[in-house]
């Protein structure tokens, strides 16, 4: 079955930075776009960024453009995301998902980020 | 960017009622439209994509439809399992965007 697992989650104190990482199973992880979506504490959920398949083509959120980056290791199943010059709004539990190109069919259990210092 | 708009925020409704949840987009995004389903301290959960294909192992009783710019997600005789947040989100421009939510719970 489709397993999703986020990981590299904990406490970044405010200017830090971030690398969650995402492995992927039960699917050809080669052959599918991912995406990453947070969810702040009691809030809606916020879409960050895209990567293709061949990870040729990245889409980044307004929000967080210049301070994120994405990537994926296609030989591990892995999906990354770094995210620098972390604030206090970064606060949030981080999806990976796997997109369908206009919607999110598997979603992993999320890792909850919190930038405090 | 392409805003996405729900109403209710939230519904109070009893097992067995039919429940309507309205969203729109701040302009035209054909129908490209998904709805999720989240219970507290969950992943969301697709239930239906392309406004009105009903997600593989999703119970015919969610129901989408719409297109252009106006989207209802139906879920008819609610049932316990179905208290939860839903979200709608547009799929047809980056940045794909979210609704704020409805939440459904209990009367």
């Amino acid at each position: 079955q489709v397993q999703l697992v986020e990981s590299g989650g904990g406490l970044v104190k405010p200017g830090g930075s971030l690398r969650l990482s995402c492995t992927a199973s039960g699917f050809t992880f080669s052959d599918y776009y991912m995406s990453w979506i947070r969810q702040a504490p009691g809030k809606g959920l916020e879409w960050l960024s895209y990567i293709s398949s061949d990870a040729i083509t990245v889409h980044y959120s307004d929000s967080v453009k210049g301070r994120l980056t994405v990537s994926r290791d296609n030989a591990k199943n892995s999906l990354s995301l770094q995210l620098n010059s972390l604030r206090a709004e970064d606060t949030a539990v981080y999806y990976c998902v796997r997109d369908r190109g206009y919607y999110f069919d598997f979603w992993g259990q999320g890792t909850l980020v919190v930038v405090s210092s | 960017d392409i805003q996405m708009t729900q109403s209710p925020s939230s519904v109070s409704a009893s097992i067995g009622d039919r429940v309507n949840i309205t969203c729109r987009a701040s302009q035209g995004i054909s129908n490209w439209l998904a709805w999720y389903q989240q219970k507290p301290g969950k992943a969301p959960k697709v239930l239906i994509h392309a406004a009105s294909k009903l997600q593989s192992g999703v119970p015919p009783r969610f129901s989408g439809s719409g297109s252009g710019t106006d989207f209802t997600l139906t879920i008819t005789s609610l049932q316990p399992e179905d208290f939860a947040t839903y979200y709608c989100q547009q799929g047809n421009s980056f940045p794909f965007t979210f609704g704020p939510g409805t939440k459904v719970d209990l009367q």
